[in-house]
């Protein structure tokens, strides 16, 4: 039973416009967000979090939003830069201590066209 | 930024032997590392919590005895694959969190494992 589901396996936008990713989980406990981006063979790189006492939390050209009573949080990236091509991966955990453990979804490969 | 790094980053083994993998946390300390595995095109699967000083905790369904873990410092873990087969060729990850309550862990780079 997947806990946290990325249902798009790809997303292909233009340079400059706005990126979408979306995530939704099932587990109501899960209070901690993130997302990592992760080139192939290499180890995912921490993009942004949220805490579930926000809807909202912005990084520069990252954004992240969460909505709690649909458990569903997105990140938007504006705007997209070819560089950003990779494959995005949200994550959740129950708190966010040291021991908190992460479950991830599947990923979502975005791909920026020139 | 957190820096961890793992060795070897690849690693081609034949069948039967015993694969030992490094993560270290270069600039912090870790009292909890975690060991993912991926497959390709697939989620990153979290097979253990390794604890610097005590047993490590495995995720259900991954064996212990076959994946051995030590966490001897307060920087470093070891995975160990012991008695290597094809189907334990993947991408293994490990991670670490600063522990300053944000949540975020940092990742090692990855060893990509080949069992002939």
């Amino acid at each position: 039973d997947q806990q946290v589901k990325q249902n798009s396996p790809s997303l292909s936008v233009q340079e400059g416009r706005i990126s979408i990713l979306n995530c939704d989980y099932t587990n109501s406990m899960f209070d901690y967000f993130l997302w990592y981006k992760k080139y192939p063979a290499e180890g995912p790189t921490f993009l942004i979090s949220i805490s579930s006492i926000k809807d909202k939390n912005e990084d520069g050209r990252f954004t992240v939003f969460l909505n709690k009573s649909a458990k569903h949080l997105s990140l938007h990236i504006v705007p997209s830069q070819p560089g950003d091509s990779a494959v995005y991966f949200c994550a959740a955990s129950v708190g966010a201590g040291a021991n908190s453990k992460l479950t991830f979804g599947k990923g979502i490969t975005l791909s920026v066209r020139p | 930024g957190a820096v961890v790094s793992q060795h070897p980053s690849w690693v081609i083994c034949k069948s039967g032997t015993s694969v030992k993998i490094e993560c270290r946390s270069l600039d912090f300390q870790a009292t909890t590392m975690f060991w993912y595995r991926q497959f390709p095109k697939q989620s990153l699967m979290l097979m253990a919590t390794s604890n610097e000083g005590s047993k490590a905790t495995y995720e259900q369904g991954v064996e212990k005895d076959k994946f051995l873990i030590n966490h001897a410092s307060l920087t470093l873990s070891t995975l160990t694959v012991t008695s290597a087969h094809p189907e334990d060729s993947s991408f293994y990850i490990c991670s670490a969190n600063r522990g300053t309550g944000k949540g975020e862990q940092f990742f090692g780079p990855g060893t990509r494992l080949t069992v002939l």
